[in-house]
């Protein structure tokens, strides 16, 4: 089935500082999608992208949808240590149609004040 | 309004028992997914349902598996004689229906299962 590889797997950074993170895919996505998940809670959607090559930002995080449809990147600027979290990317075939989506395996952030 | 309402929060049963994990979709959605999570994974898709209806079951497991979305009451994701592979977050998105965006679909707080 279809694989969404999430690069790296975990980031140590300062407060401050920039972070950039990836998703790629062996297959076509119409829909990609950042969350981020707290401990013990479930994922909240931060960025929603569905069109290739679109660059959407949400205050400090922005997203890019690849023009080849087969990956996204997240970037977070000027970090603070409420980002701490797993953020996960997902992919869609139904363009947003559905919400069966196709998770990555995460990338832990960890911010030091 | 409250958002998507999944209980119990943490769930253990025995070897053998079955597990009943409930999700409260938001208000007004009609449509519900559920999720499995294991520890240090990503969410993998079981299941999207709508009322009395089950549209995709692409992602359950074969056997012990089962879901309802009922006309009245929450939806419910069933695990018979559960086994320790079963542990893991079950979370549950609920949405508007077909042809809405992902903006508008929400998750739970997830049900933590283990099974000792």
């Amino acid at each position: 089935g279809q694989q969404l590889n999430q690069s790296p797997q975990s980031m140590f950074i300062q407060e401050g500082e920039d972070v950039s993170m990836n998703c790629t895919s062996s297959s076509i996505f119409n829909t990609w999608l950042w969350y981020k998940q707290d401990p013990g809670e479930g994922p909240v959607l931060l960025i929603a992208l569905y069109k290739a090559g679109e660059l959407t930002s949400n205050g400090r995080l922005t997203a890019q949808f690849g023009i080849t449809r087969k990956d996204s990147f997240l970037n977070i600027s000027a970090s603070i240590p409420s980002d701490v979290g797993i953020y996960f990317c997902a992919g869609d075939n139904y363009g947003g149609a559905t919400n069966k989506l196709i998770f990555g395996t995460g990338t832990l952030l960890a911010v030091q004040p | 309004n409250a958002g998507v309402m999944q209980n119990p929060r943490h769930l253990v049963r025995r070897r053998g028992q079955e597990a009943r994990l409930r999700c409260s979709p938001m208000k007004g959605h009609s449509h519900v997914y559920w999720y499995r999570q294991l520890p240090e994974e990503g969410l993998k898709f079981m299941v999207y349902l709508q009322k009395e209806n089950i549209i995709d079951e692409s992602g359950m497991p074969k056997e012990r598996f089962s879901a309802e979305f009922p006309k009245e009451g929450p939806s419910i994701l069933r695990i018979q004689q559960v086994v320790r592979g079963d542990s893991a977050a079950y979370f549950c998105a609920s949405s508007p229906g077909i042809g809405t965006l992902n903006t508008e679909a929400f998750f739970g707080q997830g049900t933590r299962l283990t099974v000792v």
